[in-house]
């Protein structure tokens, strides 16, 4: 079975600091990997997911994360970050034999200085 | 375009009785699932459909029930509420057409229990 950790649990930055949130993953075999996003009050949506190919990938509002196959891991970054960053994220897994289910971190919260 | 549907978005129950989170996506989504949130422990996996008639267990399936006769529906059942299942509940759907589908999740359901 596959599973997520999420060291950072609650990371606090000023404006146009530099972001990297850190995620492995334990699952022996190949994997799809996605960040989603929690804003105040409101429920997960997809920053950004690698399936395949080039392993950095971008998502929107200016996130990337880069797949490291070797560490097992899913770095999340942002080069400049902004206090509409401000919510929790979640790194999560699929592996390709699991049945398609979804596996969640325990999440890092952010919290941006203005 | 409803999206995932949850209800309902709150609920006070006594320990011991019984009650339905409903979920509904209109999608055509193959994959249903639910999952709840706690605060330091991200999103658990409760129970996850590929499809009419077929239902597994995810990471924290006891206490709860699913079924699934419809495409359309997933809901979850608590037969005998307990204080430990105090807790924020989503449903999230996805297409399993090319295994490349993100998640989408509802509004979530907020359940304490006394």
């Amino acid at each position: 079975a596959q599973s997520v950790s999420q060291h950072n649990h609650h990371v606090i930055l000023s404006e146009a600091a530099s972001l990297e949130l850190g995620c492995n993953y334990s699952y022996g075999g190949t994997v799809n990997l996605f960040w989603y996003v929690q804003y105040p009050g409101q429920h997960l949506q997809l920053l950004l997911k690698y399936f395949s190919g080039d392993p950095l990938v971008k998502g929107i509002k200016g996130f990337e994360a880069e797949f490291i196959k070797s560490k097992f891991s899913f770095n999340l970054r942002k080069p400049s970050v902004q206090w509409s960053d401000t919510a929790e994220y979640f790194c999560a897994v699929e592996g390709y034999s699991s049945a398609s289910k979804i596996i969640f971190g325990s999440g890092t919260r952010l919290s941006i200085r203005p | 375009n409803a999206g995932v549907t949850q209800t309902p978005k709150f609920q006070v129950l006594k320990t011991g009785q019984s009650m339905t989170l409903q979920c509904a996506q209109d999608m055509n989504h193959e994959y249903m699932s639910w999952y709840r949130q706690d605060p330091g422990m991200g999103l658990r996996l409760i129970h996850y459909s590929v499809g009419a008639g077929i239902t597994d267990q995810g990471e924290v399936p006891n206490g709860y029930n699913v079924s699934r006769s419809t495409t359309e529906d997933f809901p979850l059942r608590l037969l005998s509420a307990a204080p430990s299942q105090t807790s924020v509940y989503f449903c999230a759907s996805r297409g399993l057409a090319g295994n490349t589908g993100e998640l989408f999740f509802g509004e979530g359901s907020r359940l304490t229990v006394l």
